[in-house]
């Protein structure tokens, strides 16, 4: 069954700094994967996805994520953090019968 | 209206309350889910509905009772829940297509506590 392991449930970066968060998958067949980007009091947004092609995506605000195969992983970095960043970030990958299984999110604080 | 919108935003319900979460998309789309998010725990799918008939129940307790009346609207029904249902409760649709990828797009969610 396809799923997604975030490492870190918080990460914390200084304003400027690169961003980097971790997704590793698990997967059968050649997996679609997204990362979605949640501000408190708010539902999920897509920040972006891989579906097949270019394994280097780039997604809103400045994000980016890597597909690498051989390492099974779909890193989410920017950068330079900033401020506005601050948010939890959720990795998803989509199983048979476009069921969407989420990772248990990294929330990202960003310090002055 | 844009995107996916769900009423109320905010709801505190006794726990011998009935009450209903609307969800309306203005996407066009074909799919619609139920998803419950607690604290500390991962996103929960609990239903999903693809051209208004429900194709996924993830063994979700029977006092929630989710409805579908056309591929736009989705209501979710509450009736005689437990504080440990408390959550925020988020709408999402999609276009059930490979070209679409499936990705899902979300509403900003109730906020729903059971006292």
């Amino acid at each position: 069954a396809q799923s997604v392991t975030q490492l870190g449930s918080h990460v914390s970066v200084s304003e400027g700094a690169l961003v980097l968060l971790r997704c590793n998958y698990s997967s059968s067949v050649p997996p679609y994967l997204f990362w979605y980007v949640q501000y408190p009091n708010q539902g999920l947004q897509l920040l972006l996805k891989y579906t097949t092609g270019a394994t280097l995506v780039k997604g809103i605000n400045g994000f980016e994520a890597e597909f690498k195969k051989s390492e099974t992983s779909f890193h989410l970095t920017k950068p330079s953090a900033h401020m506005s960043d601050a948010a939890e970030y959720f990795c998803a990958v989509i199983t048979g019968f476009q069921k969407l299984v989420f990772g248990t999110g990294t929330r990202l604080l960003v310090s002055p | 209206e844009t995107g996916v919108t769900q009423t109320p935003r905010h709801l505190v319900m006794g726990m011998t309350n009935k009450k209903s979460l609307k969800c309306e998309q203005h996407l066009g789309h074909n799919a619609m889910y139920w998803y419950k998010q607690s604290a500390k725990k991962p996103l929960e799918l609990m239903f999903v509905y693809n051209f208004k008939e429900q194709t996924e129940n993830n063994s979700v307790p029977s006092r929630f009772s989710p409805e579908c009346p056309n591929s736009s609207h989705l209501f979710l029904h509450l009736h005689t829940l437990q504080p440990e249902d408390s959550a925020l409760y988020l709408c999402a649709s999609s276009q059930d297509r490979a070209e679409s990828s499936y990705e899902q797009y979300f509403g900003p969610g109730t906020r729903l506590t059971v006292t």
